[in-house]
């Protein structure tokens, strides 16, 4: 079964508005991974954060993770058309065990 | 470098119609992976390999095997398609070092 539950389903934004995503797992984790999926390819790996880590940033993107919450939030700052996609959260309990992902945040930028 | 390549990228069986997925990865990665996505259910785990000649069963393994040809090559067969399984198909690669996962362009199956 899946671990990680993204919320909204679905998100609309203006060009220049920052996005928020959410992710709820259910089981304790080595780390939590987000990942990037435009219309009809493959998925791309944007960031990581691990369970001693509270925050990280790359870029526009900045992840929070809070392990008592079980939870984290993917903002992506100032979002542009081109950050138009599905956003996955991934977790991952041990080196040694595969990834498993959430349903998905679908982001549309207006322009 | 291609990173990760699959083959076909779109397919159209019958059912009872069986098919290899073929998959490959060039960056020496020991673990491989086959998911499918459908509308609104993310991408769900069916087989993987966390190394050459190991393979196990992921959430969703009815209807498929796999075969880890060699370090390189992970394939997804299908012995007889059914409806239920047109879906897209994702194969991935991870590294020993690394925990990020690496993904293929997808097959876009259809069962008729």
């Amino acid at each position: 079964s899946q671990q990680g539950e993204e919320d909204p389903q679905a998100l609309s934004i203006q060009e220049g508005e920052n996005a928020t995503m959410n992710c709820s797992y259910k089981t304790s984790i080595n780390n939590l991974q987000w990942y990037r999926q435009n219309s009809g390819r493959g998925l791309v790996h944007l960031i990581l954060i691990r369970s001693n880590e509270r925050e990280k940033h790359s870029g526009r993107l900045r992840v929070t993770l809070d392990t008592s919450k079980k939870s984290s939030s993917l903002l992506i700052t100032a979002s542009r058309a081109a950050d138009t996609a599905s956003y996955f959260c991934a977790t991952d309990r041990s080196g040694n065990t595969p990834l498993v992902f959430g349903k998905g945040t679908r982001l549309s930028v207006i322009a | 470098n291609a990173g990760v390549t699959q083959t076909p990228k779109f397919q159209v069986l019958k059912t009872g119609q069986s098919m290899t997925l073929q998959c490959a990865q060039d960056m020496n990665h020991n673990s491989m992976y086959w998911y499918r996505q459908d509308p609104g259910m993310g991408l769900r785990l069916i087989y993987y390999s966390a190394s050459e000649g190991t393979t196990d069963k992921g959430e969703v393994p009815n209807g498929y095997n796999v075969s880890r040809l060699n370090k390189r090559e992970f394939s997804l067969r299908l012995e007889s398609a059914a409806p239920s399984q047109t879906s897209v198909y994702f194969c991935a690669s991870r590294g020993n070092w690394t925990d990020t996962q690496y993904f293929g362009p997808g097959t876009r199956l259809t069962v008729l």
